[in-house]
């Protein structure tokens, strides 16, 4: 069945540092993919999504690239800010499957 | 303004009770979704509905119900079936039919067991 792999946390980075956390995936045939947002305390938002390969989400200066060849969808940010703590949910969706397939999800934490 | 409201924000659960958590939507959407969230297990789906009067399972459904009478109420009840309840559970909604659909969640329920 289709799945989502994500790196452990917590990652600790300190205020406008560059940010990484990787994200794979297995499935059959042409997912979208998206990454989710989770604050302390409330429910996720969409951060940002792909439907193709070679497909570049991006929000909120946040980016992650559809890499079919790779299978991975790695979320970027170039400069962190102590806002930006939360956890990060990678997450995809199948054609014929009728709910999103979430990443275990990584906690950022972000020091001034 | 639109949105989805879980309640209660957190519920305790006593031994062999039933206890019923619950999910309403105003964004008028047709799907609306029970995950369960356990820490460094992420989400895992427990049951989704995609119209009213019909609802699916999902990968972890046993001790677990659900009813969808109206379009907007997505009730979840966790039975004494269930021995690990303790967990947080969030409900979405969405539109249905695009495979790039975005869920809308709630701000979730903790579940705990006296």
């Amino acid at each position: 069945g289709d799945s989502v792999t994500q790196m452990e946390g917590p990652v600790t980075l300190s205020e406008e540092a560059f940010l990484t956390i990787n994200c794979t995936y297995t499935a059959t045939g042409y997912p979208s993919l998206f990454w989710y947002v989770q604050y302390p305390g409330e429910g996720l938002q969409l951060l940002l999504k792909a439907t193709k390969a070679d497909d570049k989400g991006s929000n909120k200066g946040f980016e992650a690239t559809y890499r079919k060849e790779t299978t991975s969808f790695h979320l970027e940010k170039g400069s962190v800010q102590v806002s930006d703590s939360a956890v990060y949910f990678c997450a995809l969706i199948n054609t014929g499957r009728r709910a999103l397939t979430f990443g275990s999800g990584t906690r950022l934490q972000v020091q001034p | 303004d639109g949105g989805i409201t879980q309640s209660p924000k957190y519920l305790f659960r006593k031994e062999g009770q039933n206890v019923t958590l619950s999910c309403e939507q105003n964004l008028n959407h047709d799907a609306m979704y029970w995950y369960r969230q356990d820490p460094g297990q992420g989400l895992r789906l427990i049951y989704y509905s995609q119209i009213v009067n019909d609802f699916q399972k999902g990968d972890i459904a046993e001790g677990y119900s659900v009813s969808r009478e109206k379009k907007e109420s997505f009730p979840l009840t966790v039975t004494s079936a269930q021995k690990n309840p303790t967990a947080f559970y969030l409900c979405a909604s969405s539109q249905t039919g695009a495979s790039n659909e975005k869920l809308f969640f709630g701000s979730g329920t903790q579940l705990s067991v006296l």
